[in-house]
């Protein structure tokens, strides 16, 4: 079984400051990372993903996340947060081939104070 | 190009009721899923679809919730005899091909049972 957790359920930042949000994963095999992105009454957008390869993996709105196996983490950085940033942030993991289902974090909210 | 869209946006059933959910996936995807997301929760995985063929329902909840893509394009969620813990918004995904892991989201369908 494979699960996920987001540490902070909001975070709060100042435009221009550095955004780091947390997440840890649990798989039983290697896992597909995901972050996605969901602006109020909105569908669920994907900032970037993780399959194989390199583990910096650079997404859209200047996000990026690192996959450091031994640590079990893929936290979201962005080094200037922007007004436009604020929405509900959500890590995934999906066991690729074998079951492709999503299974999601409980998300952060990130809020940009001006 | 259009994206996944998702009819209705809004349904309000009594208790007891029978509701479909409809999704139109992107054109050519093979691939549809449909997820939960309760409030202040992330989406969880309820049934996938490769065409026409449901590869995986393990995460439908009861026998009342039934899933179906005849024709390997739209898909339907029903729920038979709502109850106040179906409330939950309903996102539909698809993915271009069976080896694609990105998931495109609908805007999803915001379900309240009264």
């Amino acid at each position: 079984a494979q699960s996920v957790t987001q540490l902070g359920s909001h975070v709060s930042v100042s435009e221009g400051a550095l955004v780091l949000l947390r997440c840890n994963y649990s798989s039983s095999v290697p896992p597909y990372l995901f972050w996605y992105v969901q602006y109020p009454n909105q569908g669920l957008q994907l900032l970037l993903k993780y399959t194989t390869g390199a583990t910096l993996v650079k997404g859209i709105n200047g996000f990026e996340a690192e996959f450091k196996k031994s640590e079990t983490s893929f936290h979201l950085t962005k080094p200037s947060a922007h007004m436009s940033d604020a929405a509900e942030y959500f890590c995934a993991v999906s066991e690729g081939p074998g079951r492709r289902a999503l299974t999601f974090g409980s998300g952060t909210r990130l809020q940009v104070q001006p | 190009g259009a994206g996944v869209s998702q009819s209705p946006r809004y349904k309000v059933a009594k208790r007891g009721q029978d509701v479909a959910l409809r999704c139109d996936p992107i054109s050519g995807h093979v691939s549809l899923f449909w997820y939960q997301q309760a409030l202040g929760q992330g989406p969880e995985f309820l049934t996938y679809f490769q065409n026409e063929a449901q590869l995986d329902k393990s995460g439908l909840p009861s026998d009342r919730f039934f899933a179906e893509r005849p024709e390997g394009s739209v898909s339907t969620l029903k729920i038979q005899r709502t109850q106040q813990e179906d409330s939950a918004v309903y996102l539909c995904a698809s993915s271009l091909a069976q080896a694609s892991y990105e998931q495109y989201f609908g805007p999803g369908t915001r379900l309240t049972v009264t």
